[in-house]
């Protein structure tokens, strides 16, 4: 099945600067790939996906890159505000899945 | 919408006991599923639905049993807690895709903190 990992496992920026977190998946079916967000003591809130037949989504101070051929994918996250602190994962299915695997998430600590 | 919801947020059993976790959606999601969470794993996936009377298997199914008899509830049942099972329980669920139309967001539950003593 899909394996996905998660690097690094924890990042700490200044607010105000960028943060990237990176991810590498196994399976080369995989075509969708979201990222959650989870704050303390709370569920995993979509934030961002991407589907394989684009490069780069971007929404207001966070963007997604995919790259299929390295079977990476990556979150960024422009102009750090202290509410960005919170553990970040990213999950990947294969075409035609029911089920999503997660990576072990990645905790941004952003110091005011 | 309420969207998903979990019941208990907290609970301590003692070993050997037996609870059910509830999950309710009320989006008229077809498929539903439920993760633990351990601190540093990640989610992993216990069991999923599809659809109401159609249950799977998912990574960590042992010791935990589901049933899926209406569209809006997937109870998540411990038959003998064991200290194994102490984790943090999520609910998720999202709407079937066909007719051209995509739909993988998974929507979750605030969760049930479990812990077997």
């Amino acid at each position: 099945g899909e394996n996905v990992e998660q690097h690094p496992s924890t990042l700490s920026v200044q607010e105000g600067d960028s943060a990237v977190i990176k991810c590498t998946y196994s399976d080369s079916a995989s075509n969708y790939f979201p990222w959650y967000k989870q704050e303390l003591g709370k569920g995993p809130q979509l934030i961002i996906d991407i589907r394989s037949n684009v490069g780069e989504k971007k929404d207001q101070r966070i963007a997604v890159t995919l790259n299929k051929t390295a079977k990476h994918f990556s979150l960024h996250i422009t102009e750090t505000q202290p509410e960005d602190s919170a553990v970040y994962f990213c999950a990947a299915s294969p075409r035609g899945n029911n089920r999503l695997a997660f990576g072990k998430g990645n905790q941004v600590v952003v110091i005011p | 919408n309420a969207g998903v919801t979990q019941t208990p947020k907290f609970r301590i059993l003692k070993i050997g006991q037996s609870m059910t976790l509830q999950c309710t959606q009320d989006m008229n999601h077809n498929y539903m599923y439920w993760y633990r969470q351990d601190p540093g794993m990640g989610l992993k996936l216990i069991y999923y639905s599809v659809g109401a009377g159609i249950t799977d298997k998912g990574e960590v199914p042992n010791g935990y049993n589901v049933s899926r008899s209406t569209t809006e509830d997937f109870p998540l049942r411990l038959e003998l807690a064991a200290p194994s099972q102490t984790s943090v329980y999520f609910c998720a669920s999202r709407a079937s895709g066909g007719g051209g139309r995509i739909a993988d967001t998974q929507y979750f539950g605030p969760g049930t903190r479990l812990t077997v003593l």
